[in-house]
């Protein structure tokens, strides 16, 4: 079946930062490659996603690129905030529009 | 003007209770989810549900069952409540396999 993995956290950063969270899929077909954050005692959000091979996907300053060659949509920001603490999860949606999330990475970013 | 809201947003109960938890969107979407997050993060989705059709991941037990009474609802219901069934639950809503859109979770605990 489908899977998503993604890099474990913490991770840990000081503010402004360089930030890259690694996610990679096991898929049939061409799936939709997603990332959510979850803030502290809320839902999930969606931050950005990309619905076929070297688009690109962007939003509040992350960037993920989809790459059919690595399976990969990894999660990249320029310059982190103490606001982007949060948990941060790569998805992949398949035809029938189910989501299979990996397990999610904490990012902690300390002034 | 919540999009997706659950209630309660905290339930504590005993072992082998009989619980629901509500589910309702705004939104005019067609089609509704239930996930389950364990104390590790990890999201799972659970149903998948339209007017026509209720898909299930095979791995959720049957004593846990959806209830829709009407497209903008989609209740979860709990027979025989265990230990293990302790985590945050998430309901989603989308329109037809367009994005899905969360509510703000529901943490059960079972004692």
């Amino acid at each position: 079946g489908d899977s998503v993995t993604q890099m474990e956290g913490p991770v840990t950063l000081s503010e402004e930062a360089f930030l890259t969270i690694n996610c990679t899929y096991t898929a049939t077909g061409y799936p939709s490659l997603f990332w959510y954050v979850q803030y502290p005692g809320e839902g999930l959000q969606l931050l950005l996603k990309a619905t076929k091979a070297d688009d690109k996907g962007s939003n509040k300053g992350f960037e993920a690129t989809y790459r059919k060659e690595t399976t990969s949509f990894h999660l990249e920001k320029g310059s982190v905030q103490v606001s982007d603490s949060a948990v941060y999860f790569c998805a992949l949606r398949d035809a029938g529009n189910m989501l299979t999330f990996g397990g999610g990475t904490r990012l902690m970013v300390k002034p | 003007d919540t999009a997706v809201s659950q209630t309660p947003k905290y339930l504590v109960t005993q072992m082998g209770n009989d619980k629901s938890i509500k589910c309702e969107q705004n939104l005019g979407h067609d089609t509704m989810y239930w996930y389950k997050q364990d104390s590790k993060k990890f999201l799972k989705i659970m149903f998948s549900y339209n007017n026509k059709e209720l898909i299930i991941n095979e791995t959720v037990p049957n004593r846990f069952s959806p209830k829709s009474p009407d497209k903008a609802h989609l209740n979860l219901h709990i027979n025989s409540l265990e230990l293990g069934d302790s985590a945050v639950y998430f309901c989603a809503s989308s329109l037809g396999k367009g994005e899905q859109f969360f509510g703000p979770g529901t943490r059960l605990t079972v004692l």
